[in-house]
């Protein structure tokens, strides 16, 4: 299957701080990329949608000059938490689509553990 | 619109013995539907997906899972715990007709103990 690979797999940063989490399609090319947010021991939520080279859509709550989307390559998309407060700490999960029937496929990165201290 | 219903947010079960996960989907569409397990701190697997192909579906691990049309259901089995199934499990329900890069909608999760 294919492959998605997310880095870092776990950070920790200090309030105020800004961090970068990176999701790479490793052998596909991705023309739509999802965010997800998880909170302890609840499900996963979609925070935002980005396709190649366009500007990524948010979902309604989530700030979009805080968690700041880039996909500007088919294999490679970055999300970027802003001055990040500890009340940002979660489990980030990136998934990859490919379009058209393929998109059932769901091809989830392996999650960033994020601590905000 | 699209909903998925995970009937119960934890099951214990003992080893050995079966696993039932409850899933009921709210769909417009004929639906495509996934079952994944993510352990501790971990990413998400895969176990099975259904697409309009055979309404019971095998996956990974010795689960499987049975599409009912007429129940909206799509329930995740498995015959016998092992002490390593133990994690959360996320029954998510997405639309193959609409074709592109269309998200997925995701149960609550049910909690799966395993004791020995």
């Amino acid at each position: 299957g294919a492959v998605v690979s997310q880095h870092p797999s776990w950070v920790i940063c200090k309030s105020g701080t800004s961090v970068k989490i990176e999701c790479r399609s490793l052998d596909f090319q991705a023309t739509t990329m999802f965010w997800y947010r998880q909170f302890p021991k609840q499900s996963l939520m979609l925070m935002a949608t980005s396709n190649e080279g366009s500007k990524a859509t948010y979902e309604q709550g989530v700030e979009k000059d805080k968690f700041l989307i880039n996909h500007a390559s088919l294999t490679l998309s970055t999300l970027t938490v802003t001055s990040a407060h500890p009340e940002d700490s979660s489990f980030y999960i990136c998934r990859a689509g490919t379009g058209g029937r393929l998109n059932t496929e769901a091809f989830f990165g392996q999650g960033t553990r994020l601590t905000v201290v | 619109a699209q909903s998925v219903t995970q009937l119960d947010s934890h099951v214990s079960v003992s080893e050995g013995t079966p696993v039932l996960l409850r899933c009921n989907y709210s769909s417009s569409y004929s639906p495509s539907l996934f079952w994944y397990v993510q352990h501790p701190n971990k990413g998400l697997q895969l176990l099975l997906k259904y697409t309009s192909a055979a309404t019971l579906v095998k996956g990974i691990n010795g689960f499987e899972a049975e599409f009912k049309k007429s129940e909206t259901s799509f329930h995740l089995t498995k015959p016998s715990a092992h002490m390593s199934d133990a994690a959360e499990y996320f029954c998510v329900v997405s639309l193959p007709l609409l074709g592109g890069n269309t998200p997925l909608v995701f149960g609550k999760g049910t909690r799966l103990s395993v004791i020995a």
